[in-house]
């Protein structure tokens, strides 16, 4: 099967600017995440769709972040506007919605803040 | 709060046996998973525990004891390509996951 598939795979970018990223989940994975992951730590949830749906984004800073889920199957993130803390490596994963399937993770995005 | 702990860094040889301990706070369990992530890759999925016990998978074992909040992973015969991150994650009682920091493992010849 076809892994989960991320865009671009690295940005730079300055602050204040935007930036947005992109996610295709394998296919039939209700559930679809977004993390940020900064060098030496663990994934940190920034969002949790279940289909169309928002299950989690009790970590998203909503002040400059965004993402949907059109349709219930891609999925863009956006930062708007960019500060330098944003600078890590972005996540998509799905998996099929079951407790305990493990989830799928893409190649990730490598954003750079400058 | 929610807690996982793992050690920062392990160094162990080529061909030897290493263990990877993880100790977690959660509010819950539904579940502990482990993750194997190469320097600049995504995580890869390695083993889910739920009940007490041994589970194994090849040359790498999961162990799980919910009445101690504890785990490891157990890697044997040891080779270069194993040289990763490994991360612990645990599903808490409104099925989220909490991630800890993870493990960097660096094999030597």
């Amino acid at each position: 099967e076809a892994g989960v598939a991320q865009s671009p795979r690295y940005k730079i970018i300055e602050k204040r600017q935007s930036v947005a990223f992109w996610c295709n989940p394998i296919s039939g994975h209700a559930t679809l995440y977004w993390y940020q992951q900064i060098l030496g730590q663990g994934p940190k949830l920034l969002i949790q769709f279940q289909n169309n749906g928002v299950v989690d984004d009790s970590q998203l800073p909503k002040d400059r972040f965004s993402a949907e889920r059109l349709k219930g199957v891609d999925s863009t993130l956006k930062i708007q506007p960019a500060k330098l803390e944003d600078s890590a490596v972005y996540l998509c994963a799905s998996s099929l919605g079951v407790s305990n399937s493990p989830l799928h993770f893409g190649n990730g995005t490598r954003l750079t803040v400058t | 709060g929610q807690n996982i702990d793992q050690p920062t860094e392990m160094t162990a040889t080529e061909g030897a046996i290493v263990q990877i301990n993880c100790t977690y706070q959660t509010s819950g369990f539904n579940g502990l998973f482990w993750y194997q992530q190469h320097a600049g890759e995504a995580p890869t999925f390695l083993s889910y525990n739920v009940l007490d016990g041994l589970e194994e998978k090849g040359r790498f074992s999961s162990f799980l004891s919910r009445s101690k909040g504890y785990s490891y992973l157990l890697l044997k015969e040891l080779q270069m390509k194993d040289s990763a991150s490994y991360l612990c994650a645990v599903l808490d009682s409104n099925y989220q996951l909490i991630w800890g920091a993870g493990t960097k493992l660096i094999i030597k010849p």
